[in-house]
């Protein structure tokens, strides 16, 4: 099976720049995929990592370690409208699905 | 373009009674998935389909019920409602290639009472 674990609540002030840690045990693995929800919202993806190593989207970057099944997703500049719950993903492709496994979600609170 | 839709937006439903979430997607995607997420916590697959004419359990299947006779629709059928199937369910679509981008519809508010 697959578990995920990340923080449940992180708190950073606009403009500052804030990490959301990930680490997953997974029987097979695929790859790490990042989601952004805002409250009463549907899910939006962010970000994806197959492989070792940063991959960098604007002011959003996601870094993976396979060997360690640790993964980070970065904010920089941080705003206002980041406030929002951000989801890590590990991505299952066994039986052809391409299914999402997904924690428990992290809250970001971005203050003035 | 209005990627995944899904109907109703909210409902509430009495103990033991039925209903049909609708879910819709535009983006001639094979894969399907329909999630609940419960309050403060994240996603939980209940079925999946990768084409027309085949589905599959996810993580929490029971109580549920999924057809796939298009590529564009993929209905949610809930039989003798129960209060623990409270929750907000979520329809998303993928590219076969891409399946760690998912799109998700604006979800389907439901209470059991």
């Amino acid at each position: 099976g697959q578990s995920l674990e990340q923080p449940s609540e992180v708190t950073a002030v606009e403009g500052a720049i804030v990490q959301i840690n990930c680490t997953y045990q997974t029987s097979g693995f695929y790859g790490l995929s990042w989601y952004q929800q805002h409250d009463g919202g549907a899910p939006t993806f962010l970000s994806y990592n197959a492989l070792d190593g940063l991959e960098e989207t604007g002011r959003f970057s996601s870094f993976l370690s396979r060997s360690d099944s640790y993964g980070y997703l970065l904010l920089q500049e941080l705003q206002m409208k980041d406030s929002a719950s951000y989801f890590c993903a590990v991505r299952d492709g066994k039986g052809g699905g391409n299914k999402l496994t997904f924690g428990t979600g992290t809250q970001l609170k971005v203050e003035l | 373009n209005a990627g995944v839709t899904q109907t109703p937006k909210f409902r509430i439903l009495k103990i033991g009674q039925s209903m049909t979430l609708q879910c819709t997607q535009d983006m001639n995607h094979n894969y399907m998935y329909w999630y609940r997420q419960d309050p403060g916590m994240g996603l939980k697959l209940i079925y999946y389909s990768v084409g027309a004419g085949i589905t599959d359990k996810g993580e929490v299947p029971n109580g549920y019920n999924v057809s796939r006779s298009t590529t564009e629709d993929f209905p949610l059928r809930l039989e003798l409602a129960a209060p623990s199937q409270t929750s907000v369910y979520f329809c998303a679509s993928s590219d076969g290639l891409a399946g760690y981008e998912q799109y998700f519809g604006p979800g389907t508010r439901l209470t059991v009472t």
